[in-house]
């Protein structure tokens, strides 16, 4: 069975950086992008980007470019999301999610198949 | 940055009843479209990819259709279990928007 277990809540200062985790299982980690999302209290989903554990190929929402660093660790089948610099407005449930793959008349699909249970970070002074 | 918009953004019906929620993309993403349910506390589940393809596990009154920009989101036969919100999403070359979500509250 594909699992996601994301690392448990977080209470930070506004300023302070964060670093959560989610660690994959059931399939062979480094073959499949993992993408992180934010959901704020009440709000829509908002994807921060995406990383390919077997190169570290990362690729960043521009609405989060510059703020967020995503890195994978091979050995422990875990990826990671660092926020810096965290502000009021970074208080929020952060998911992290796996892409799988389909093709299909010459077509390329992907699919956001297996979700972490969501890891939620508040920042409050 | 391609925008969708997702109508209605709430929609009250009764178990038993077909609901219909419509995503309508900025600009045209062939079928490289998905739906995820989620339910309060809860991560997103998906429930359609590629705008028709039912994912495994997810129960036949749930279909999808649509190409380009528009798409939609049937549920025919409302469940108690269905109650939750609705997104779609565009997967297209490292581009993931998602659309702003339809809440669906029992009658």
């Amino acid at each position: 069975e594909v699992q996601l277990v994301q690392s448990g809540a977080e209470v930070k200062k506004p300023g302070e950086s964060l670093k959560i985790s989610c660690r994959g299982s059931g399939y062979t980690f480094v073959t499949k992008w993992i993408a992180w999302v934010r959901q704020m209290p009440g709000k829509g989903l908002e994807w921060m980007g995406i990383i390919y554990p077997r190169d570290s190929d990362t690729r960043y929402s521009p609405s989060f470019q510059g703020r967020v660093t995503i890195s994978a660790a091979k050995s422990t089948s875990t990826a990671f999301l660092q926020l810096n610099n965290l502000r009021a407005s970074d208080t929020a449930m952060y998911y992290c999610a796996r892409q799988d793959i389909f093709f299909f008349n010459d077509n390329t699909y992907y699919s956001w198949d297996s979700w972490g249970q969501g890891t939620m970070v508040t920042v409050s002074s | 940055d391609i925008r969708l918009t997702q109508s209605p953004s709430f929609l009250s019906a009764s178990v038993g009843d077909r609901v219909t929620i419509t995503c309508r993309a900025s600009q045209g993403i062939n079928t490289f479209l998905a739906w995820y349910q989620q339910k309060p506390g809860k991560a997103p589940k998906l429930l359609i990819y590629a705008a028709s393809t039912l994912h495994s596990g997810v129960p036949s009154r749930f279909s999808g259709s649509g190409s380009g920009t528009d798409f939609t989101l049937t549920i025919s036969g409302l469940q108690p279990e269905d109650f939750a919100t609705y997104f779609c999403q565009q997967l297209n070359s490292y581009s993931y928007t998602f659309g702003q979500g339809t809440k669906l509250e029992i009658k």
